[in-house]
C-alpha cells in the first residue's frame, strides 16, 4: 500500500522569504504522481503543483518549486518570496496511475506566513 | 468551465438523525467522483469513489453510504448519524479514465451533537 508522510505539523517563515516542506511517500509502483494542495482557512482545497514521476524535470508553478527526488521517494516543495495569502495548510499527495483517481494525502503541515 | 457545488456548507444534526450532503459538477461529463472526509489533524481520507451511474465504491466501512442518481451528481447519506461523523466532508471530481487531479469543492463542516 502506499503512504505519505509529511513530517513537519506546522511551519513559520518571514514575508518575501523562502521555505521549503517535506513530503515523502512509499510505493512499489512505478507510474505515479505526486501533487502539492493547499487549504487555506475558506477550507477549498486547491491545485498548486503536480509532478508526473516518469519526467524527471521539477515542475513548477511561478513561485511554487517542487524538488523530486525519485530514488529517495522525496517531493517537497519550495515556495519562494512568501507572501501572507500562501498562509494555509498544505498536502502532499500520491496517485497511483490508473487507480481512477484516488488520491492518498499526507496529514499537513500548517504554513504561517508572518509580516 | 468546470465548476463543482457543495452544499450545505455547514450542519448541526442530532446524533441518530439522517444526513444527506449533495454535491453536482457543471461543464464535464461522465466524471469521476469522490468524497473524502477531514478530521481534525488529519489528511483527507476517501470515503466513496464512483465512476458512473449507480457505481459506488466504499474505502471504508462506516456508518455512511453514497449514491450517484445522475451523471453529476454525488449524495453523501446516513441513516443515523454517529458523533463521529463529525468532520469536514468534501466533494471532488476527476476526468475519467485520465490521470489526473482531483478538483474540490468548498466543503460541508458537519457537527454531530
Amino acid at each position: 500500500a502506499q503512504t505519505v508522510t509529511q513530517s513537519q505539523p506546522e511551519m513559520s517563515v518571514q514575508e518575501a522569504e523562502t521555505v521549503t516542506l517535506s513530503c515523502t511517500y512509499d510505493t512499489s509502483e512505478s507510474n505515479y504522481y505526486l501533487f502539492w494542495y493547499k487549504q487555506p482557512p475558506s477550507r477549498q482545497m486547491i491545485l498548486v503543483i503536480r509532478q508526473e514521476a516518469y519526467k524527471q524535470q521539477n515542475a513548477t508553478e511561478n513561485r511554487f518549486s517542487v524538488n523530486f527526488q525519485k530514488a529517495a521517494k522525496s517531493f517537497s516543495l519550495k515556495i519562494s518570496d512568501s507572501q501572507l495569502g500562501d498562509t494555509a495548510m498544505y498536502f502532499c499527495a500520491f496517485l497511483l496511475g490508473g487507480s481512477q483517481g484516488n488520491l492518498i494525502f499526507g496529514k499537513g503541515t500548517k504554513l504561517s506566513v508572518k509580516p | 468551465s468546470q465548476t463543482i457545488h457543495q452544499w450545505p456548507a455547514t450542519l448541526v444534526q442530532p446524533v441518530g438523525s439522517p444526513l444527506s450532503l449533495e454535491c453536482t459538477v457543471e461543464g464535464t461529463s461522465n466524471p469521476n467522483l469522490y468524497w473524502y472526509r477531514q478530521a481534525a489533524g488529519r489528511g483527507l481520507q476517501l470515503l466513496f469513489y464512483s465512476v458512473g451511474i449507480g457505481q459506488i465504491s466504499s474505502e471504508v466501512p462506516q456508518n455512511l453510504s453514497a449514491s450517484r442518481p445522475q451523471d453529476r451528481q454525488f449524495i453523501l447519506s446516513s441513516k443515523k448519524l454517529l458523533l463521529s461523523d463529525s468532520g469536514f466532508y468534501l466533494c471532488a471530481w476527476g476526468r475519467q479514465g485520465v490521470d489526473t487531479e482531483a478538483f474540490f469543492g468548498q466543503g460541508t463542516r458537519l457537527t454531530v451533537v
